[in-house]
């Protein structure tokens, strides 16, 4: 299976920073990669596509980049409703897998 | 709206099956692969496999191979996911996630999520 390497796994920023979280993935997936914000106690929610598509209706404040192996999810300006974990997802072959969170909280 | 509805919660015992049932609307139900995601308490996610609810076709992921089987009813348009001999290590909230659109295998929506809980 892919492995996929989320990085920090938590971290803490002010209101209005600016946010970067790291995905990096065993082997060259392309651009097959997702990015999903959760909030405690909910379902994850779809934030990019393909590793650089906004889902419509999410705010763009946020973003993401890459390709091959190393991927980026940036939040430009941290809100207060930001404060959830962030995954990133890869789906190059039909065995999908998770990076493992990066939770992000208000300093 | 699109919607995936889940089964409540389950309290099982280690060696017994559960199945969570994921009921869809707002859309064709046979139109769109739904996929099972796994999160113990405090976890990250973990994806289990993915069922054609059109051709009944499914993909499981090596860790759950001989043990999770997923099926459908389309009359009800609900698809369900069965795991057996479960272990504690089993304990957490099961979701199903719908397949976006035909363009890539990314989830939205979610169902709610199903807590199962394996305890003697």
């Amino acid at each position: 299976d892919i492995q996929m390497t989320q990085s920090p796994s938590s971290l803490s920023a002010s209101v209005g920073d600016r946010v970067t979280i790291t995905c990096q993935a065993s082997q060259d997936i392309s651009n097959y990669l997702n990015w999903y914000q959760q909030k405690p106690g909910k379902a994850p929610k779809l934030l990019i596509y393909d590793a650089s598509n906004l889902e419509t209706g999410v705010p763009s404040r946020f973003s993401g980049s890459g390709s091959g192996t190393d991927f980026t999810f940036t939040i430009s300006s941290l809100q207060p409703e930001d404060i959830a974990t962030y995954y990133c997802q890869q789906y190059d072959n039909l065995a999908l897998t998770f990076g493992g969170g990066t939770k992000v909280e208000i300093k | 709206q699109v919607q995936l509805v889940q089964s409540g919660a389950e309290v099982k015992k280690p060696g017994a099956s559960v199945k969570v049932s994921c009921k869809a609307s707002g859309y064709t139900f046979t139109s769109y692969d739904i996929n099972w995601v796994r999160q113990a308490t405090g976890q990250g996610l973990e994806w289990m496999g993915w069922m054609n609810p059109n051709s009944g076709n499914t993909g499981y992921a090596q860790k759950f191979q001989g043990r999770v089987t997923m099926t459908r009813n389309t009359s009800i348009s609900t698809a369900y996911m069965e795991l057996s001999s479960l272990r504690s290590e089993d304990t957490a909230v099961y979701y199903c996630a719908r397949v976006r659109d035909y363009r890539g295998i990314w989830f939205d929506p979610w169902g709610q999520g199903t807590l199962v809980t394996v305890s003697s």
